[in-house]
């Protein structure tokens, strides 16, 4: 299997503040990589697919970078609505697999 | 409106089985392949199992290999998991979801059920 290391597990942070989170696959993926917010009681949002590609109606300070083993997952200006936890993806094998989260707080 | 609705959990004891479905609707279901990803309470998410559109092609987590059953019914528009020999650590919360792209079990998931509840407990 594939496995999908994320750090960190927790981020305190600040409105207004650049977040990067990180996701590593232990083997090469290209860019078969999503991102998924879900905040607690809810099912998780997908945000990007594809390593890159914002879905539609996502706002434009998320962004996804990355290919091969290594990806990041950037908040350019961290609003109230994006404090919740955040899981990175792979399906480049047919056995699917979830990095742990990462939880943003408020700092 | 794009639509998944999981029924089916309950509590149940351990070695025992359950069956979960899912209702879908808002979508062509048939060109769709469909998954299951459950979240333990607490925990992160993990994928369990897909299956293509006309079931050609269907995969399982490891954890859950040779006790659960993935099918579908595209006439009804329904997904179902059969769960045989439970145990205490399939507790979760079940996820029915989509694939975003079409056919593949390889894919990302873009809509999502609200769960269903397993509790696994004697």
């Amino acid at each position: 299997d594939i496995q999908m290391t994320q750090s960190p597990s927790t981020l305190s942070a600040s409105v207004g503040d650049r977040v990067t989170i990180t996701c590593r696959a232990s083997h090469i993926i290209n860019s078969w990589l999503a991102w998924y917010q879900q905040k607690p009681g809810k099912a998780p949002k997908l945000l990007i697919s594809k390593a890159s590609k914002l879905e539609s109606g996502v706002p434009s300070r998320f962004s996804g970078s990355g290919s091969g083993t290594e990806f990041t997952l950037n908040i350019s200006s961290l609003q109230p609505d994006d404090f919740a936890t955040y899981y990175c993806q792979q399906y480049n094998s047919y056995l699917l697999t979830f990095g742990g989260g990462t939880k943003v707080e408020i700092k | 409106e794009v639509e998944l609705v999981e029924s089916g959990g309950t509590l149940v004891q351990p070695g025992r089985s359950l069956r979960l479905s899912c209702a879908a609707s808002g979508f062509s279901f048939e060109d769709y392949a469909m998954h299951w990803v459950r979240q333990a309470p607490g925990k992160g998410l993990e994928w369990v199992s897909g299956i293509t559109w006309n079931s050609g092609n269907i995969a399982y987590a490891d954890s859950v290999k040779g006790r659960f059953t993935i099918s579908r019914d595209n006439a009804k528009n329904s997904l179902y998991l059969q769960m045989n020999s439970l145990r205490a650590e399939d507790t979760a919360l079940y996820y029915c979801v989509k694939g975003l792209m079409g056919n593949n079990i390889n894919d990302a998931f873009d809509i999502w059920g609200q769960g269903t509840m397993v509790p696994v407990s004697s």
